[in-house]
């Protein structure tokens, strides 16, 4: 069974302050991406990384794949408490018989007060 | 663009009863997922739906079952409800092939089960 292992699961942190959030797993995944949810919505995809090593930015957040596939981490420069939300990862393993399903890790509530 | 539209927003239910969700894709996408995600916890994956097809599920009993439609919309039902079923139900699109995995979800439908 696949899982991934998301790290914190809470964060309440000040304005300005830098974070992390580790996703892990034991698995091989093809793809690794990353979704913000706010209450009430649905997860929106903020990225995805497929190449083992891969560093992607999105302005203030930052993103990298482990070199073997079965980690990400997720770094905040400067957080704002729009930041504030659900970050949650997800793992693909895409193949003949596998041909959408997502692995979601249990998610990091993070808090940034102004 | 319309993203994916789902309904109802909220229901409330008795245990026992039967339940159906709909789901209409992003314009251009023909791949339906449905995902649960109880309070606190990441989505998991029920099942997804291709060319009218089952095309993978999840581990979920045979109480959730699914259909799509001609016009790729979809609807997930749910027999003899549980307390346990009371969750937030998200639906995701997305248009293969895609080795990435991209999930374009909605607004997800709350189901609580008194």
């Amino acid at each position: 069974t696949q899982l991934l292992e998301q790290s914190p699961q809470f964060l309440s942190i000040q304005e300005g302050e830098n974070l992390t959030v580790y996703c892990n797993s034991s698995s091989v995944f093809s793809s690794l991406q990353w979704y913000r949810q706010e209450p009430g919505e649905g997860p929106v995809l903020l990225v995805t990384v497929v190449t083992g090593g891969e560093v992607k930015k999105l302005k203030r957040l930052t993103f990298q794949f482990g070199d073997a596939r079965k980690d990400s981490s997720l770094h905040i420069t400067a957080a704002q408490p729009g930041d504030t939300g659900l970050y949650l990862c997800a793992g693909g393993v895409w193949g003949s018989s596998n041909t959408g399903k997502l692995i979601f890790g249990q998610g990091t509530t993070l808090q940034v007060k102004p | 663009d319309a993203g994916v539209t789902q309904s109802p927003t909220h229901l409330i239910k008795t245990r026992g009863q039967q339940v159906t969700l709909r789901c209409s894709p992003k314009s251009g996408h023909d791949t339906v997922s449905w995902y649960q995600q109880a309070l606190g916890q990441g989505p998991q994956f029920i099942f997804q739906y291709y060319e009218e097809e089952e095309r993978q599920r999840g581990n979920f009993p045979d109480r959730f079952s699914g259909h799509q439609f001609p016009n790729y919309s979809s609807e997930l039902n749910v027999n003899a409800l549980l307390l346990g079923d009371s969750a937030l139900y998200l639906c995701a699109s997305s248009f293969p092939p895609t080795n990435t995995g991209e999930l374009f979800f909605g607004e997800g439908s709350r189901l609580t089960v008194l």
